[in-house]
C-alpha cells in the first residue's frame, strides 16, 4: 500500500469556522478513499475520489483530489458539533492492503 | 445484516498470555485486514487477507498470527501478550474490486496488557 502523510494531526475550531485537512502523496495515487471515525467509534466510509481534479460534495463536506492525483483534500464548511471526530484518508491500491494515514482530529467548541 | 462482528469488545490479560480476537463477516467479502489504534498513530495494519487460505503481513505484523480457513472469518491471535499491545483492535472487510473498494469495520476490540 502506499503512504501519505496527513495534515494537520489536530485541529481546534469554534462551531461555525470551516476545516479543511489535507493528504499529500509523494507518488501518483490511483484513488483516495476517505473515512470519519467519531470518539469511542470506527472508522465509516466517506467517499471515494478516483479522477485526476475531481471534486464532490456532500451537504457541507467538499471532497477534492489533486490534478496530478497526488494530494486531496477534505473541507467541512460551517463546522458542528456534530463532525467532531478523526478524519481519515487512505489511498488506493489493488491489493488487499489498504493502509491509512494519520488521521486529523477535529474538535469543535460551541 | 450484522455485516462485521468483533469478539469480545473489551479484554484485559496479563502478560505472557495468549488470546484470539474473532472477526466475522457475513457480507461474502474476499479481503479481511487487521488494524490497530494507538493514540496519534492512526489506524496501522496488522496482518491482511484477499481470500480464504491467503494471508499476508502488514505494517506491524511482529507478535501476531493470522489464519482464514473461510471466507466468513478472521482471527487474530496474540501468542504472548506484552504490554505493547495495548490497543484498540479493528477488524474490516471490502469486496475485491478493480478498484478499492469500501472497507466495513467492526465495533473494535479493546484490549489492556499488564
Amino acid at each position: 500500500g502506499q503512504q501519505v502523510m496527513q495534515i494537520p494531526q489536530y485541529q481546534h475550531v469554534q462551531e461555525g469556522e470551516d476545516f479543511t485537512t489535507y493528504c499529500n502523496s509523494s507518488t501518483t495515487l490511483s484513488n483516495i478513499q476517505w473515512y470519519k471515525q467519531r470518539p469511542g467509534g470506527h472508522p465509516v466510509f466517506l467517499i471515494q475520489l478516483v479522477k485526476s481534479g475531481e471534486v464532490k460534495k456532500q451537504k457541507r463536506l467538499t471532497f477534492q483530489f489533486g490534478e496530478a492525483k497526488k494530494n486531496s483534500s477534505l473541507h467541512i464548511t460551517a463546522t458542528q458539533t456534530t463532525d467532531v471526530g478523526t478524519y481519515f484518508c487512505a489511498p488506493g491500491g489493488s491489493q488487499g492492503n489498504l493502509i491509512f494515514g494519520k488521521g486529523t482530529k477535529l474538535s469543535v467548541k460551541p | 445484516n450484522a455485516g462485521v462482528t468483533q469478539t469480545p469488545k473489551f479484554q484485559v490479560l496479563k502478560t505472557g498470555q495468549s488470546m484470539t480476537l474473532q472477526c466475522a463477516q457475513d457480507m461474502n467479502h474476499e479481503y479481511m485486514s487487521w488494524y490497530r489504534q494507538d493514540p496519534g498513530m492512526g489506524l496501522r495494519l496488522i496482518h491482511y487477507s484477499v481470500g480464504a487460505g491467503i494471508t499476508d503481513q502488514g505494517e506491524v505484523p511482529n507478535g501476531y498470527n493470522v489464519s482464514r480457513s473461510t471466507t466468513e472469518d478472521f482471527p487474530l491471535r496474540l501468542l504472548s501478550a506484552a504490554p505493547s499491545q495495548t490497543s484498540v483492535y479493528f477488524c474490516a472487510s471490502r469486496k475485491q474490486g478493480g478498484m478499492n473498494t469500501e472497507a466495513f469495520f467492526g465495533q473494535g476490540t479493546r484490549l489492556t496488557v499488564v
